[in-house]
């Protein structure tokens, strides 16, 4: 059965500064994507950035990157220099084959 | 243009009423899924369909039903409303993960709707 776990309900974050939210996964899968989606109030769901299981090399997207490391099965997720508009719940998301699972999410407030 | 669009984003209704959402994609793409949200944030798959098929039917009541008129649409019926079907619904859509010598060779991420934020009184 595949999972993933969340651990922080909520977290927040200077303006400017550096958050790390954590995510890890069980699958048995050796294929498999990994992404960070992103819900502002708004509500609609944003992808963030992606991973490919079989790529060692950490996915990066402008101030967004992760902490991919397969064998402990962890995907965390570094926004640097936080800004107001980084705040939303984000969701931890494990695609095997044409299914994709969620985690619970973890609700992140930029404070100013 | 956007990509995976649905109707309404709002629908208040009373208990007992069957109502519809509807949910296109012009992606192109092969799988299409509804998402139920409750108010806690949580995400639960509810169905998911492949080119027309059913492929993923998690335990949701029958009350609820989708119908895939072709594999642009996914839209879901709900019948006799009840207080706790009251949620926001996400439709997604997502393309089949072509294998290359083992490896996948395109990304397979899934492309959300706006949501419908469903009230039943």
């Amino acid at each position: 059965a595949q999972t993933v776990t969340q651990s922080q309900p909520e977290m927040s974050v200077q303006e400017a500064e550096t958050v790390t939210l954590s995510c890890t996964y069980d699958t048995s899968e050796n294929n498999y994507y990994l992404f960070w989606y992103k819900q502002p109030p708004s509500r609609q769901m944003i992808l963030v950035i992606r991973q490919e299981a079989y790529k060692q090399q950490n996915a990066t997207e402008n101030r967004f990157s992760v902490n991919f490391q397969k064998a402990a099965k962890s995907f965390s997720l570094k926004i640097s220099d936080s800004q107001l508009g980084d705040t939303a719940m984000y969701f931890c998301a494990l695609n095997t084959g044409n299914q994709f699972y969620f985690g619970t999410g973890t609700s992140l407030t930029v404070i100013p | 243009d956007t990509a995976v669009s649905q109707t309404p984003k709002y629908l208040v209704t009373q208990m007992g009423n069957d109502k519809s959402i509807k949910c296109e994609q012009n992606l192109g793409h092969d799988t299409m899924y509804w998402y139920k949200q409750d108010s806690k944030k949580f995400l639960k798959i509810m169905f998911s369909y492949n080119n027309k098929e059913l492929i993923i039917n998690e335990t949701v009541p029958n009350r609820f039903s989708p119908k895939s008129p072709d594999k642009a649409h996914l839209n879901l019926h709900i019948n006799s409303l009840e207080l706790g079907d009251s949620a926001v619904y996400f439709c997604a859509s997502s393309r089949d993960r072509v294998l290359a010598g083992g490896l996948s060779s395109s990304y397979n991420e899934q492309f959300f709707g706006p949501g419908t934020r469903l009230t039943v009184l």
